[in-house]
């Protein structure tokens, strides 16, 4: 089955520019989309088909996909982004097609 | 305003049975995929199961396949998700979650109902 990576873990300060990337085979070829999840809440979808914001998504939010890694790029970084971060792809590869995501990443805010 | 609300969550012994539900309202139903995904306390997303717009095809992962249920009822705008043969792991909070798009990406999400499994 398809397998998406990321890190467990990224820092950034306050108004620095934060990047969580996604590695899978050939990703570049796939939709990915991003959510965010800050604890206690639901999962918000940030960024869809790789680059898109849904309409109240901040445009520091943006995306990009090629290769083998998809990366979801937060610029001017505030401490209301502390969440955790995931992204997702359809596999449609396998003998049993279906929702893949990535196993999280945890973004703190110094 | 778009709102998903799941129901049914409980505690349940393993290998008992369970039924979840999702009342939708704020959009029309039976335009939309709908999904089941699951996060284990303390751990990542794992999808579970959609169900397109009309019933007509399913997908499950892996893990509960030969299991679970998903089905939809579009004349009360209602997601359900029938859990047979539960397992310790199966232990989670579900979400319902509406698909957008090509209906693979999921642009609502509910609060989500605490499932248990333990003896």
């Amino acid at each position: 089955s398809y397998v998406l990576t990321q890190p467990p873990s990224v820092s950034v300060a306050p108004g620095q520019t934060a990047r969580i990337t996604c590695g899978g085979n050939n990703i570049g070829s796939k939709s990915v989309h991003w959510y965010q999840q800050k604890p206690g809440q639901a999962p918000v979808l940030v960024v869809y088909d790789d680059s898109d914001r849904p309409s109240g998504i901040p445009e520091r939010f943006s995306g990009s996909n090629s290769g083998n890694t998809a990366t979801l790029t937060i610029s001017r970084v505030e401490a209301g982004d502390e969440a955790d971060y995931y992204c997702q792809v359809w596999d449609s590869s396998s003998d049993h097609p279906g929702v893949v995501f990535g196993g999280g990443t945890k973004l703190t805010v110094l | 305003e778009v709102q998903l609300v799941e129901s049914g969550g409980v505690v349940v012994q393993p290998g008992g049975s369970l039924r979840l539900s999702c009342a939708a309202s704020g959009f029309t139903f039976d335009d939309y995929t709908m999904h089941w995904v699951r996060q284990a306390p303390g751990k990542g997303l794992e999808w579970v199961s959609l169900i397109s717009w009309d019933g007509g095809s399913t997908y499950y992962a892996d893990s509960v396949k030969g299991r679970f249920t998903i089905s939809r009822d579009n004349s009360k705008n209602s997601l359900y998700l029938q859990m047979n043969s539960l397992r310790t792991e199966d232990t989670a909070l579900y979400y319902c979650a509406k698909g957008v798009g090509d209906g693979y990406n999921l642009d609502y999400w509910g609060q989500g109902t605490l499932v248990t499994v333990s003896s």
